[in-house]
């Protein structure tokens, strides 16, 4: 069983709507983060979160704003949707918030955005 | 800032026949990076393939194979005779020991599709 679920799997939005990604962890960590993949480019860190506390923000606009209203829970709500924000948006969790060598990332099967 | 280049996709080969795939890395901001190969299986979310991150070692998993050089700044995945079951994506991504953000720079993503 999949121990980080995203919902939903497909997202269809029309350009200048909102939409929230939810994510939630079985794993007992106390770290969440988002990435997102656009088409033809790399997988790119958002943000991470230690203890429901936003730790790093990586991304330009404020459109974009994680919510954890759980330990194990980081939304993600995205405003005023444009075209360009269409990806697929990965949920991931660690043990901690530690370096890279101690703690490995697991992650959620995503959420493909598709903004028309 | 930090980058990973990795073969660009899809690479087609027969079940049994040898797989490479090349990943060359520019770590700026990191004096020792730790390397990583991630999977990701259809409909599933990435999972550590394997890690390394120590320069000069060699990890291994599942079959495959990846050794980190400093001098070339390349860790190229290999597997000598790949199955159907090895069809996915497979990123290469590099991170720091130490950071608080436990943050990974990934490349682009090699799909993999093995034929029977």
């Amino acid at each position: 069983d999949p121990k980080i679920i995203q919902k939903p799997k497909y997202l269809v939005a029309v350009t200048g709507s909102e939409k929230i990604l939810i994510c939630e962890q079985y794993l007992g960590h106390n770290a969440m983060y988002w990435y997102r993949q656009s088409a033809k480019k790399p997988l790119e860190f958002m943000f991470s979160y230690s203890y429901q506390k936003l730790m790093d923000n990586q991304t330009a606009s404020s459109r974009f704003q994680p919510q954890s209203s759980k330990k194990n829970h980081l939304d993600l709500q995205i405003t005023a949707l444009k075209p360009d924000d269409s990806a697929t948006y990965f949920c991931a969790s660690s043990q901690d918030l530690g370096g890279s060598s101690q703690n490995t990332l697991y992650f959620g099967a995503g959420t493909r955005l598709s903004v028309l | 800032g930090d980058s990973v280049t990795q073969t660009e996709g899809p690479v087609t080969v027969s079940e049994s026949e040898s797989l490479i795939i090349n990943c060359t890395y520019s770590a700026t901001s990191i004096a020792y990076p730790n390397l990583f190969w991630y999977v990701r299986y259809p409909g599933e979310g990435l999972q550590l393939l394997l890690k390394v991150i120590t320069a000069g070692q060699k990890g291994s998993s599942r079959g495959f194979e990846a050794t980190y050089n400093k001098e070339t700044t390349s860790f190229h995945l290999q597997k000598a005779s790949v199955q159907e079951s090895d069809s996915a994506v497979y990123y290469c991504a590099l991170g720091e020991t130490n950071s608080a953000g436990n943050k990974l720079t990934f490349g682009i993503g090699t799909r993999v599709l093995v034929r029977p």
